[in-house]
C-alpha cells in the first residue's frame, strides 16, 4: 500500500506570495494532519480534518488554512508568506479520527521563503 | 493541556551501549503518548504508541518504553545500540480525546559512535 505522498518536495516563494501544498493520505484513511517542523520551534500542529470536517486547529494565524475534500485529499495554503514560514511541512494521516490511532506521516514539503 | 518534555536535547553513546531517552508528559485525562523517529531529509515513523493496554510497550528495532504514571514518565530504551538508530527521536502526546492530533516535545538526537 502506498503511503503518504506530498507535493512538491521543495518550494521556493517571495515574501508576500501565497502557496498552496497538498497531501494524499493511504488509501482508505479519513483523518488527515498538518504540522509546521522548524529547528526553532520543532514540531507544532497546524490542524486536523476528518470526513472533510477540521476537527482541532492548531495556534497558528488565519493566514494558515486547509480543507479537506471527499477523497481524503488535503491542502493547507499560506496566504501572505513570511520569512518565518520557511519549514518543513508534514502531513500525516490515519485510519479513523480516534486517539489511539496511529499517525502515518508523509516525506514533507520544504518551504522556503525568501 | 497537554504537553511533552524531553530531557536532554542530544544524547551520545556508543555501539552496543544502552539507550535511554527521558520524556514527561503533561495531561488532564488519560494520555496516549507515542515516540517518533525522523531520519535526516525523512519524514516521521512510528516506533511505538502507548493506549493504556500494557505500561510496558515493545516497538520497532528493539525499541520499548515503559509508561510510569507516578512520574508522568514513558522513557525510551533500547539494550544494545547500533549505528543505525542515529536520527532524531520525537516523544507526543494526543492534544485530546476528539482526534489524532499531537503535540510533540522538541526531540532528542541521539548520536551513536563505534
Amino acid at each position: 500500500k502506498a503511503g503518504v505522498t506530498q507535493t512538491p518536495r521543495y518550494l521556493i516563494k517571495t515574501r508576500g506570495q501565497q502557496v498552496t501544498l497538498s497531501c494524499s493520505p493511504i488509501s482508505g484513511h479519513r483523518s488527515v494532519s498538518w504540522y509546521q517542523q522548524t529547528p526553532g520551534q520543532g514540531l507544532q500542529f497546524l490542524f486536523e480534518y476528518f470526513s472533510e470536517t477540521q476537527r482541532n486547529k492548531g495556534n497558528f494565524p488565519g493566514r494558515f488554512s486547509g480543507r479537506q475534500f471527499s477523497n481524503s485529499r488535503s491542502e493547507m495554503n499560506v496566504s501572505t508568506l513570511e520569512l518565518g514560514d520557511s519549514a518543513l511541512y508534514l502531513c500525516a494521516s490515519s485510519l479513523t479520527s480516534g486517539p489511539q490511532e496511529t499517525q502515518y506521516f508523509g516525506p514533507g514539503t520544504r518551504l522556503l521563503v525568501l | 493541556a497537554q504537553s511533552v518534555t524531553q530531557l536532554g536535547s542530544h544524547v551520545s553513546v556508543s555501539e552496543g551501549a544502552l539507550v535511554l531517552l527521558r520524556c514527561n508528559y503533561s495531561s488532564s485525562v488519560p494520555p496516549y503518548l507515542f515516540w517518533y523517529v525522523q531520519y535526516p531529509n525523512q519524514g516521521l515513523q512510528l516506533l511505538l504508541k502507548y493506549t493504556s493496554a500494557a505500561t510496558l510497550v515493545k516497538g520497532i528495532n528493539g525499541f520499548e518504553a515503559e509508561f510510569k504514571k507516578s512520574e508522568t514518565s514513558f522513557h525510551l530504551t533500547k539494550p544494545s545500540a547500533h549505528m543505525s538508530d542515529a536520527a532524531e527521536y520525537f516523544c507526543a502526546v494526543r492534544i485530546n480525546q476528539a482526534g489524532t492530533a499531537l503535540i510533540f516535545g522538541k526531540g532528542t538526537t541521539l548520536s551513536v559512535s563505534s
